[in-house]
């Protein structure tokens, strides 16, 4: 069966501090895989997908980047943490070529001070 | 354009039935879904329903979708104070990209 992890958990970071968070997926291959923030349990915004190994789309532009350098790896990268960035990453991924449901890893609260 | 939209809050009595509304804009959506959220956890999907059905039911959840005018609902039979929880309800779009609504924060009172 197919799993997704995302580490770390919870991160406090401050402001001007590098990020890296990662989100990997098991029993697949060749997944889409999605980034997405939610702000103050509310609705979910996509920052990033990807299709394949080092094809990325951006949807919203901001202060993040993400690069997937193997197959079912995803991470989501700052030079320099706003305040804003605050917030729960969750990274989700799907069977690719196919409309097929997204699938939700546990997520990554972060907190910059 | 693409939107999709949910009442913000519902209060329901444990035993009672609830019924969670959304409203999409995306005629071309293939598939809807809906997600919950318990605090603090990831999205879990619930259940979905192709374009092509009216109804879908799996066990205490019932799925109404009316494509004429764009509004999907999910009943939760005999609600349960392990429901309170944010769902969220998601379109799939012609990008197979999911919209997804802003989430209703049901709470279910004992």
């Amino acid at each position: 069966s197919q799993t997704i992890h995302q580490w770390p958990a919870t991160l406090v970071q401050p402001v001007g501090s590098p990020l890296s968070l990662e989100c990997t997926v098991e029993g697949t291959s060749n997944p889409n895989l999605y980034w997405y923030r939610q702000a103050a349990g509310r609705g979910l915004q996509l920052l990033f997908y990807s299709v394949g190994i080092g094809q990325i789309s951006s949807e919203v532009p901001q202060n993040l980047s993400a690069s997937r350098p193997q197959d079912r790896q995803f991470i989501l990268s700052s030079k320099k943490l706003l305040l804003s960035d605050s917030g729960f990453y969750l990274c989700a991924w799907r069977e690719g070529h196919s409309q097929e449901t997204q699938y939700f890893g546990p997520g990554t609260r972060l907190l910059v001070l | 354009g693409e939107d999709v939209e949910q009442s913000l809050f519902l209060s329901v009595r444990e035993g009672d039935s609830s019924v969670i509304n959304c409203t999409y804009t995306d005629s071309s959506s293939t598939y809807l879904y809906w997600y919950k959220q318990e605090p603090g956890a990831g999205l879990q999907l619930l259940t979905y329903i192709f374009s092509n059905m009216d109804m879908k039911q799996d066990q205490r959840l019932t799925v109404l979708l009316n494509k004429k005018d764009k509004h999907l609902s999910l009943r939760i039979a005999d609600t349960q104070t392990g429901d309170s929880a944010i769902y969220f309800c998601a379109e799939n779009n012609a990008g197979n990209m999911l919209t997804f609504g802003g989430g209703t924060r049901l709470m279910v009172k004992p």
